[in-house]
């Protein structure tokens, strides 16, 4: 069972849905998550954090976290075609950020 | 948060002969990371290259396949020696940035290693 798993997708929705990127994890003393987003052929970028179950908003954008089910999600309001890229699933264990595959998200205009 | 500054961009390199990357931050930080991208996969942890002292290497990475220096709290290099196709790779350099939050992990711009 790999540590942290996501859906590789791709995940298609249309301009202006809600997008929902879903990621499970193994360790269940993990404490801190991580979602961020990776453009083709750039950088990973940090655009959410949780530490505590229940949601977190920023702006657009939604980070879910259930520790009883290990599960994480994030969800994009209005989703744009810029927002079309790899969302990539992080969680730290004992002392490393352990990532998943990532999920390819497409929006269609 | 901190600004994270990694050279080269991309680099095509023969097979046999060593590349070194360069990463200079900002800012003084504790914690420094190399990781790596293979095509189509996710990010794969390296090393913690630790000021002062060796990097500790994950499972699978060796010292003598990627030596690392660590030689202030601002500047770390990733040597990958003796290059085979198998390398190529995206590699990343990236810092625990505290002043944004506990434990958020930032990345410089990648550096694309293709070998021949």
């Amino acid at each position: 069972q790999k540590e942290v798993e996501q859906n590789s997708g791709p995940l298609s929705v249309p301009e202006g849905a809600i997008a929902s990127l879903n990621c499970t994890y193994s360790d269940r003393v993990s404490q801190s998550f991580f979602w961020y987003r990776q453009y083709s052929g750039k950088s990973p970028e940090l655009i959410m954090s949780i530490y505590s179950n229940g949601d977190k908003e920023d702006g657009r954008f939604t980070a879910q976290l259930n520790k009883a089910s290990q599960y994480v999600s994030l969800l994009i309001r209005d989703s744009q075609p810029s927002d079309s890229a790899t969302y990539l699933c992080a969680v730290r264990g004992s002392y490393k950020l352990i990532f998943g595959s990532g999920t390819r998200l497409l929006v269609r205009p | 948060s901190a600004v994270i500054s990694q050279k080269p961009s991309r680099d095509i390199c023969q097979r046999g002969t060593s590349l070194t990357i360069q990463c200079q931050v900002d800012s003084q930080v504790t914690m420094m990371f190399w990781y790596r991208q293979q095509p189509g996969q996710s990010l794969t942890l390296i090393a913690t290259a630790n000021q002062g002292s060796e990097a500790t290497y994950e499972s699978g990475f060796v010292i003598d396949k990627f030596p690392i220096s660590r030689p202030n709290l601002t500047f770390s290099t990733l040597t990958v020696s003796n290059m085979s196709p198998e390398d190529s790779s995206i590699y990343l350099c990236s810092v625990i940035d505290n002043r944004e939050g506990v434990g958020k992990l930032f990345f410089g711009s990648g550096t694309q290693l293709s070998v021949l």
